[in-house]
This record gives C-alpha cells, sequence and structure tokens, in this order.
C-alpha cells in the first residue's frame, strides 16, 4: 500500500530558512499536499502541488517536488514562531474516494 | 462562515460505553471522512461518506460505525468493541470527486475513564 514517511522532529532559530522533508512511495500520486496543525487544532491546508509541477512558491512557503526519488519538501523563509506547529505531508490520486494518505507529521520547533 | 464543527470538544468514555462525536459542514460538499490521530503518528482512515445514505469502511474501521442521512452531518459513534479508543478524532470534507482539497475540523479529544 502507500506509504508516506517524515522524519519526527526540526528545530530552526527565529528568522532561518526551515526545511521539512517528506518521501512517498505511490507512483500513481496525482496531487501532493503541506497541513499544518497547531495544538489541540485540526488540520490546516498550507499548499498543494500537481505531481506535473517541479515548484511552487506562496509568499514564504516553497514546495520541491523530485517525481523521479519520490521526494517533497517544504521550504519555510524567515521562520517566525508563530511556525512552531506539526506539519503533514500528504498524498492523493485525483478521482480516488479514499483521498489521501498522511505522514506521521514534523513538529517544528522555533527558537527565539 | 462556512466551516466544519466538531462537538465536543473533549468527551469522555466509561467501560463497556458507546459514545458519538457529531460532525457537521456548511460547505455543501458531497465528500465527508473521519480520521483518528495517535500522537506521533499520521492520520488513519475510518470511515468515508461520498454521497447520502452511502458509506465506506477505511482502514481502521473495526469498532466504529456511522452513519450519512443528511448531506451536512456525519457522525461517529464509538462503540464498546474498540478496546483503545483514546485519541484524537478528525472529521474531514471535500467538495466531490474533482475538487482535491479535503478540509478539517478542529477536533475531538476522545479519552476512556
Amino acid at each position: 500500500g502507500e506509504d508516506v514517511e517524515q522524519s519526527l522532529f526540526l528545530s530552526v532559530r527565529e528568522g532561518d530558512s526551515s526545511v521539512i522533508n517528506c518521501t512517498y512511495t505511490d507512483s500513481s500520486s496525482t496531487y501532493l499536499y503541506w497541513y499544518k496543525q497547531e495544538p489541540g487544532a485540526g488540520l490546516q491546508l498550507l499548499t498543494y502541488i500537481f505531481s506535473n509541477m517541479d515548484m511552487k512558491q506562496d509568499q514564504r512557503l516553497t514546495v520541491l517536488l523530485n517525481k523521479k526519488d519520490k521526494h517533497l519538501s517544504l521550504r519555510i523563509a524567515d521562520t517566525q514562531t508563530g511556525d512552531s506547529a506539526i506539519y503533514f505531508c500528504a498524498e492523493g490520486t485525483s478521482g480516488s474516494a479514499r483521498q489521501l494518505t498522511f505522514g506521521s507529521g514534523t513538529q517544528l520547533t522555533v527558537l527565539p | 462562515d462556512g466551516g466544519i464543527t466538531q462537538s465536543p470538544k473533549y468527551l469522555f468514555r466509561k467501560e463497556g460505553q458507546n459514545v458519538t462525536l457529531s460532525c457537521e459542514q456548511n460547505l455543501n460538499h458531497d465528500a465527508m471522512y473521519w480520521y483518528r490521530q495517535d500522537p506521533g503518528q499520521g492520520l488513519r482512515l475510518i470511515y468515508y461518506s461520498q454521497i447520502v445514505n452511502d458509506f465506506q469502511k477505511g482502514d481502521i474501521a473495526e469498532g466504529y460505525s456511522v452513519s450519512r442521512e443528511k448531506k451536512e452531518s456525519f457522525p461517529l459513534t464509538v462503540t464498546s468493541a474498540q478496546k483503545n479508543p483514546t485519541a484524537f478524532y478528525l472529521c474531514a470534507s471535500r467538495q466531490g470527486d474533482s475538487d482535491e482539497k479535503l478540509f478539517f475540523g478542529s477536533g475531538t479529544q476522545l479519552s476512556v475513564l
């Protein structure tokens, strides 16, 4: 079955860039997503990328996709303390009613 | 404001008791989903429904039941057969097969007394 893997923890200094990595196994994935979860809250969709794209930029967020290696990354520029949260990578296939397969999440801690 | 409302925020279950978690959406979305989240793990799919009066099992449906009598509502019952129910439960919805974006409620934390 599909599998999505992420490292569990990442710490960065305020103002630095954060890079959160993710690998997936399903070669038929159509979309890849990044969600953010703050403590005790639901998941907030940050951004997503189609599998035929290499890069997507949205303000401080840059998503890079290496489809050959099935590797996805999320770069957060000028990381702020408000960016501290759990970040989930997820993959999905167009037309699939089952929707998404999620990674285990990366806990990002931003140090002052 | 449109959105997904889950209630209650916190819920406690006694041994042998069934409890029901509420999920309501006013986004006019066709499809609704229930996920379970355990600490340090990703989300696991319990049940999903693409249309009223129809639903399918996800990866961990045992010990859970759902109904979809109305488009806007998708309640989840955690039955006494679920031996390890303590978890954070998330409801989600999306427009339909053509919409790839999944929107989440704020979750319900279920604990066993």
